[in-house]
């Protein structure tokens, strides 16, 4: 199975700080990537599909970036509806697997 | 509009069974892989099971082989999950969540739409 280490699991920023979350695969992926958006009682959103594409009605202060084992998500200026919990997805080989979670605070 | 919703969980002793529902609407539900995905409480997602989008091809997790089947029925937009010797390890919510692909292999799921989630508890 393809283990998806993320770190860090928890940030507390400043509205407007840039976040940057990293999601690193035990084994290569290509860009097979999802990440995540999930707020608390509600189901998981998707942001961006293949490492880089932000899925359509996600704000264009998220981005997704990397190949192969490592790869990066950025929030470049952090707003307050952004608190929630982010996590990364490999979708390159069965069974699917998720990291493990970063949860974003607001100072 | 894109619209999942799940239904059928509930409290239930360990090992016994309840069967999942999901009805689809808002897109054409036959030309898609479906899958289920769970969350424990205060836990995070784990992927429990897909089923391509005209039932050919159906992967489980290994913690779920055996005891879970999914399965689709195209003409009335439903996805179930028969779950079954359920355990207390079983407790989550299970969501049931779209491929972003249509037509395609469930081997890249990516999940663009997910139900609101169905609590199943396991417990004596």
């Amino acid at each position: 199975d393809i283990q998806m280490t993320q770190s860090p699991s928890s940030v507390s920023v400043s509205v407007g700080d840039r976040v940057t979350i990293t999601c690193r695969a035990s084994q290569g992926i290509s860009t097979w990537l999802a990440w995540y958006q999930q707020k608390p009682g509600k189901a998981p959103k998707l942001l961006i599909n293949v490492a880089s594409t932000l899925q359509s009605g996600v704000p264009s202060r998220f981005s997704g970036s990397g190949s192969g084992t490592d790869f990066t998500l950025t929030i470049s200026s952090l707003q307050p509806e952004d608190s929630a919990t982010y996590y990364c997805q490999q979708a390159d080989s069965f069974p699917l697997t998720f990291g493990g979670g970063t949860k974003v605070e607001i100072k | 509009e894109v619209q999942l919703v799940e239904s059928g969980g509930g409290l239930v002793n360990p090992g016994g069974s309840l069967r999942l529902s999901c009805v689809a609407s808002g897109f054409t539900f036959s030309t898609y892989t479906m899958n289920w995905v769970r969350q424990a409480p205060g836990k995070g997602l784990q992927w429990v099971s897909s089923i391509s989008y005209s039932d050919s091809y159906i992967y489980y997790t290994d913690s779920v082989k055996g005891r879970f089947t999914v399965s689709r029925d195209n003409a009335k937009n439903s996805l179930f999950l028969q779950m079954n010797s359920l355990r207390p390890e079983d407790t989550a919510v299970y969501y049931c969540a779209r491929d972003r692909l249509t037509l395609s292999a469930p081997g890249h799921a990516q999940f663009d739409y997910w139900g609101q989630g169905a609590l199943v508890t396991v417990s004596s």
